[in-house]
């Protein structure tokens, strides 16, 4: 089993549906990260939480610490979304498989 | 200004070879990181190094070694390169290790022959 596991493996999505990403961690953590990889490529850092829960734009993290749970919400989807996200427990070097979404138009 | 630049971006080689991958940041960042990603697109975290602590991941051959000339370079190492070493390597970097958000180079697309 692994220390950090993410359901859905693949979602795919209607533009404006609301999007959940699920991770579970079964170790102690400082923060867990949440990344965006494009189609492209590239990859970019969407949060760093340890409590509570947090906003950017459309895309809202939350973080259970006493569940070990976080969930990756996107609201309104956009076909400009698709990408895989990984949440990660860097300092203990652990990442999750990611989640590739697609939204259609 | 690019944050975390990588060079190159393709590399091409032979089996046996040994080459390097270099890596900058110019975010005055203490803390930088090499990740590979395989063909099946899973990303896994290589090494975390600063100026104080390198951290490895056991599962990494020690054909593979960071070196760090100074806090704004980290750049990977590989000795006699193995057809299973081709992937996508990313170079990152953050504040500190634990608490604070990662900024990704564009990565380099290493093809082993």
């Amino acid at each position: 089993k692994n220390e950090v596991e993410q359901s859905p493996q693949n979602l795919t999505a209607q533009e404006g549906e609301f999007i959940t990403i699920n991770c579970s961690y079964s170790v102690g953590i400082s923060a867990l990260h949440w990344l965006q990889q494009h189609p492209g490529g590239g990859i970019v850092s969407l949060f760093m939480l340890s409590s509570g829960k947090k906003k950017h734009g459309r895309l809202i993290a939350t973080i259970n610490i006493q569940e070990k749970h976080s969930s990756l919400h996107i609201t309104a989807s956009h076909p400009r979304d698709s990408a895989v996200y990984i949440c990660a427990v860097i300092d203990k070097l652990i990442f999750g498989t990611g989640t590739r979404l697609q939204v259609f138009p | 200004d690019t944050a975390v630049s990588q060079t190159p971006k393709y590399l091409v080689t032979q089996m046996g070879n040994d080459k390097s991958i270099k890596c900058e940041q110019n975010l005055g960042h203490d803390t930088m990181y090499w990740y590979k990603q395989d063909s099946k697109k899973f990303l896994k975290i290589m090494f975390s190094y600063n100026n104080k602590e390198l951290i490895i991941n056991e599962t990494v051959p020690n054909r593979f070694s960071p070196k760090s000339p100074d806090k704004a370079h980290l750049n990977l190492h590989i000795n006699s390169l193995e057809l299973g070493d081709s992937a996508v390597y990313f170079c990152a970097s953050s504040q500190d290790p634990e608490l604070s958000e990662q900024f990704f180079g564009p990565g380099t697309r290493l093809t082993v022959l």
